[in-house]
């Protein structure tokens, strides 16, 4: 069992570029998110989903979007990155459907370089 | 809004000394709060929930609703200790609002 695994790992871009970073996790989860982590400013969250076929806005939503075709896949695009959107991202799954437990599992990240 | 403070970027103590890491928050509501732990090349991790009011590793934490506040503490620190911590606040609709993070450094 993976849990949650991100792809890819890291990946330099150049400002302008489109980008599609993956999430898939296998624990049937209905909640998924994506944080963005800077130094200084924690974990950010940018989008959300809590079940297939919904998505919302967290904090940070500008300049990124999301899809939620299917319970498993939870992708983040950046439609034309600029450097400020040099982060690391993460991930996250719950089990949205226990209302007092609320326990996020994040997948490994992937470092995001905006030349 | 709702918000998490973490105060300190950076907490740097002796093996066997005790811990503490500072949160507080503003919520309107009734809190729910935890706190996450990432180790070295680890992925982030819950540590614990205070509604379970247990222990982790040592590791326990109080919700004070008085002072708005839920510091995470250790009587002993050790050096497997060592990691970003992050204080975490549940919003409506099941979404976390963390804080800035706090580093911890055990030193031997």
């Amino acid at each position: 069992i993976a849990g949650i695994t991100q792809a890819p790992t890291s990946q330099i871009l150049a400002a302008g570029r489109r980008m599609t970073l993956r999430c898939t996790q296998d624990m049937r989860h209905n909640a998924m998110y994506w944080y963005r982590q800077d130094l200084g400013l924690g974990l950010r969250l940018i989008h959300y989903s809590n079940t297939a076929g919904t998505t919302g806005k967290g904090e940070v939503p500008d300049g990124y979007s999301v899809s939620r075709a299917n319970t498993d896949d939870f992708p983040l695009t950046l439609a034309s990155a600029v450097p400020s959107q040099t982060s690391v991202y993460f991930c996250a799954s719950s089990d949205g459907d226990r209302l007092n437990y609320n326990e996020q599992f994040f997948g490994p990240g992937t470092r995001l370089t905006v030349l | 809004a709702q918000r998490v403070t973490q105060p300190e970027k950076l907490l740097s103590v002796f093996k066997g000394a005790p811990v503490e890491l500072k949160c507080n928050y503003s919520y309107s509501g009734s809190p729910e709060l935890f706190w996450y732990v990432q180790y070295s090349r680890q992925r982030l991790q819950l540590l614990l929930r205070h509604i379970s009011r247990e222990s982790i590793k040592g590791f326990t934490a109080d919700l004070n609703k008085g002072e708005t506040s839920f510091h995470l503490k250790k009587p002993f620190a050790q050096e497997e200790d060592s990691a970003m911590y992050y204080c975490a606040l549940k919003e409506y609709g099941n979404k976390l609002v963390f804080g800035a993070g706090t580093i911890l450094r055990v030193k031997s």
